[in-house]
């Protein structure tokens, strides 16, 4: 079955501190992967995604994710994070020719304190 | 171009009320996807639709949920007689098409049902 699974749901730092958020995905075939951050009050924005190529993805904001394929992970990260990416953080992936219907990890939530 | 739009933001039905919620894709997309995101859950895919057709509803619940994206108008996603159990936040999601491509999340709709 498609499953993508996040760990320490709740994660609190400092700024300047850095952060990375991990993302383990079982798939058996081809996969597209993604990063969603939701802000406070607003809707689910792309942070980045990966469909292919290098498996160090950059995205908006300072964020990156690595595509490990031998680890089936995925995860973000950010050297040093600003009060403003306090947010909720979703990992999401579908399959090749699998109606690109995304299955969703539970989310971080992430405070970060000035 | 105007993102997805949702429609209402905030909805609160009785035990036994039906509840309709609405989903305006991104300009030039025909392809929309519905989620539901219960507390401390991350999104679960429920229904995939293209343009008068359902493609893929192997996530709505068999009884009281139905959806339906006519040839005009917004997707809509019906939930008749709902109980306490359906008190989620909706997110519509929109596409262009699929082979992966990214889909665009509304702000969704926070149904309570009381």
């Amino acid at each position: 079955a498609q499953s993508v699974s996040q760990h320490n749901h709740h994660v609190i730092l400092s700024e300047a501190a850095s952060l990375e958020l991990g993302c383990n995905y079982s798939y058996g075939g081809t996969v597209n992967l993604f990063w969603y951050v939701q802000y406070p009050g607003q809707h689910l924005q792309l942070l980045l995604k990966y469909f292919s190529g290098d498996p160090l993805v950059k995205g908006i904001k300072g964020f990156e994710a690595e595509f490990i394929k031998s680890k089936f992970s995925f995860n973000l990260r950010k050297p040093s994070v600003q009060w403003s990416d306090t947010a909720e953080y979703f990992c999401a992936g579908t399959t090749i020719g699998g109606n690109n219907r995304l299955a969703f990890g539970k989310g971080n939530q992430v405070v970060v304190i000035p | 171009n105007a993102g997805v739009m949702q429609n209402p933001r905030h909805l609160v039905r009785r035990r036994g009320q039906e509840a309709r919620l609405r989903c305006s894709p991104m300009k030039g997309h025909s392809h929309v996807y519905w989620y539901r995101q219960l507390p401390e859950e991350g999104l679960k895919f429920m229904v995939y639709l293209q343009k008068e057709n359902i493609i893929d509803e192997s996530g709505m619940p068999k009884e009281r949920f139905s959806a339906e994206f006519p040839k005009e108008g917004p997707s809509i996603l019906r939930i008749q007689q709902v109980v306490r159990g359906d008190s989620a936040a909706y997110f519509c999601a929109s596409s262009p098409g699929t082979g992966g491509n990214e889909q665009y999340f509304g702000p969704g709709t926070r149904l309570t049902v009381t």
